[in-house]
């Protein structure tokens, strides 16, 4: 089954704060993308990544950058963390089209 | 834009009910359909992931339809119990864009 980790769970920053988050999957899949999710807006995508050094910019990218040096890991940055920027954050990937998608644990951000 | 609707929001059953969740879209030029259950504070776990060309797919107590003309499956839940209260979120992918999800139904089974 494939893997993807997740580098933290839980985690605090202040804000202002430089913040990475990272993601890690172990099956060479091409695709990785980052959600966010909050309660009643359900999961909003920030960015995904077709291909390493490719990303592309999802519903919400506002505040985020990413990094894809390695076909393996995607990073979610936060440029300088916001309080509006609290929220579980979702790495997921997948092969081609016609498979699904697999998910990290997910990391809870607080940012005060 | 595909546009993904679950309803209800929330369900409570008692225990041994078999039960079903709804999920519509607005485009049925999809390529599959993933229903995921979420655990409180947790990642999604992939339940069963329907092609466009299927009309169903089964594991377990577990049985997800889907009619693609109309825009809706369906995922049903055979004898309930307490250990499958979570939530249930549908995602559908349409052409070369990412999975877009429904809010997600929160389901209570009450031993």
């Amino acid at each position: 089954d494939v893997k993807v980790t997740q580098s933290s769970r839980y985690l605090v920053k202040r804000t202002g704060e430089k913040v990475f988050l990272e993601c890690v999957q172990d099956m060479d899949h091409e695709n990785m993308f980052w959600y966010r999710q909050d309660p009643g807006l359900g999961l909003r995508l920030i960015y995904f990544s077709y291909d390493v050094k490719m990303k592309e910019k999802g519903d919400i990218p506002e505040g985020y950058s990413v990094s894809r040096e390695k076909k393996e890991r995607f990073s979610l940055i936060l440029e300088s963390a916001s309080t509006n920027q609290t929220s579980m954050y979702l790495c997921a990937t997948s092969q081609e089209l016609h498979y699904g998608y697999t998910f990290g644990s997910g990391t809870r951000l607080t940012v005060v | 834009k595909q546009e993904v609707t679950q309803i209800p929001a929330a369900l409570s059953v008692p225990e041994g009910e078999n039960l079903v969740l709804n999920c519509s879209f607005t485009d049925s030029a999809i390529y599959n359909l993933q229903w995921f259950r979420q655990d409180p504070g947790k990642g999604l776990t992939s339940l069963l992931l329907i092609q466009s060309s299927q009309r169903e797919q089964t594991s377990g107590r577990l049985n997800a339809s889907l009619d693609k003309s109309s825009g809706r499956s369906t995922l049903y839940i055979a004898a309930s119990q307490p250990g499958d209260s979570a939530t249930y979120l549908c995602a559908v992918r349409s052409g070369n864009t990412p999975l877009v999800f429904g809010k997600g139904t929160r389901l209570s089974v009450i031993a």
